[in-house]
């Protein structure tokens, strides 16, 4: 088995751009998608990006994903910050076996 | 549009037993696989059990294998989760998911949460 392991909080200003990582402590990134969920306090959560960087209808190309196979990690950018992007991140792939896996989750403050 | 409403949630004692139900709406039910998760007060999100489209398989975290059992009744498009054994570690806000299905293996919509609390 594997983790995926994020930064415990990311923060940046209205109008920039922020990255989140999400790297991977054994096998191949690529081996399995990585889905990406955010959770605003007191909220469920949602999805924001499935299969490395597909959108669900309604959410904003503001929101993309990739994967880096050099650094075995995924991210998440989120461009033109809005302060109603302040929330918990959480990653996710498929571990094997039928288990699956969440990073630990970033926090992002938008100031 | 798809909703997923979980409930049966609650404070129960050490040992005892609770059952979660997850009411389906606005999709062919039956077409898919469906998850429980679950967070912890303050923590992060945790995977809990999935049960396959048509309750043919059934898989579990280690955390609580052989103490939870997932289950669906698609004729009352309906989710399940029997908690036995509860411990306070159980402590959680449950939420049921739908999922994605081969190749991608993720969570597409999720419900509001229902809050289990174990103590005595």
């Amino acid at each position: 088995n594997f983790m995926l392991t994020q930064p415990h909080s990311v923060s940046e200003s209205p109008g920039k751009t922020v990255t989140i990582s999400c790297t991977r402590s054994s096998g191949s990134i690529a081996s399995n998608y990585v889905q990406w969920y955010q959770q605003r306090p007191g909220s469920a959560p949602t999805t924001v990006i499935y299969e490395d960087n597909q959108r669900p209808s309604g959410v904003p190309d503001r929101f993309s994903g990739s994967i880096d196979r050099s650094s075995n990690s995924a991210s998440l950018t989120i461009s033109g910050l809005k302060t109603e992007d302040e929330a918990d991140y959480y990653c996710q792939s498929y571990v094997s076996s039928y288990h699956w896996v969440f990073g630990g989750g970033t926090k992002l403050i938008v100031l | 549009q798809v909703q997923l409403v979980e409930s049966g949630g609650g404070v129960v004692q050490p040992g005892r037993s609770l059952r979660l139900s997850c009411a389906a709406s606005g999709f062919t039910f039956s077409n898919y696989g469906m998850h429980w998760v679950r967070q912890a007060p303050g923590k992060g999100l945790e995977w809990v059990a999935v049960i396959w489209y048509d309750g043919s398989d059934k898989f579990y975290a280690d955390s609580v294998k052989g103490r939870f059992t997932i289950s669906r009744d698609n004729s009352k498009n309906t989710l399940y989760l029997q908690m036995n054994s509860l411990r306070a570690e159980d402590t959680a806000v449950y939420y049921c998911a739908t999922e994605f299905g081969s190749p991608i293996w993720g969570f597409d919509s999720w419900g509001q949460g229902t809050l289990v609390t174990v103590s005595s």
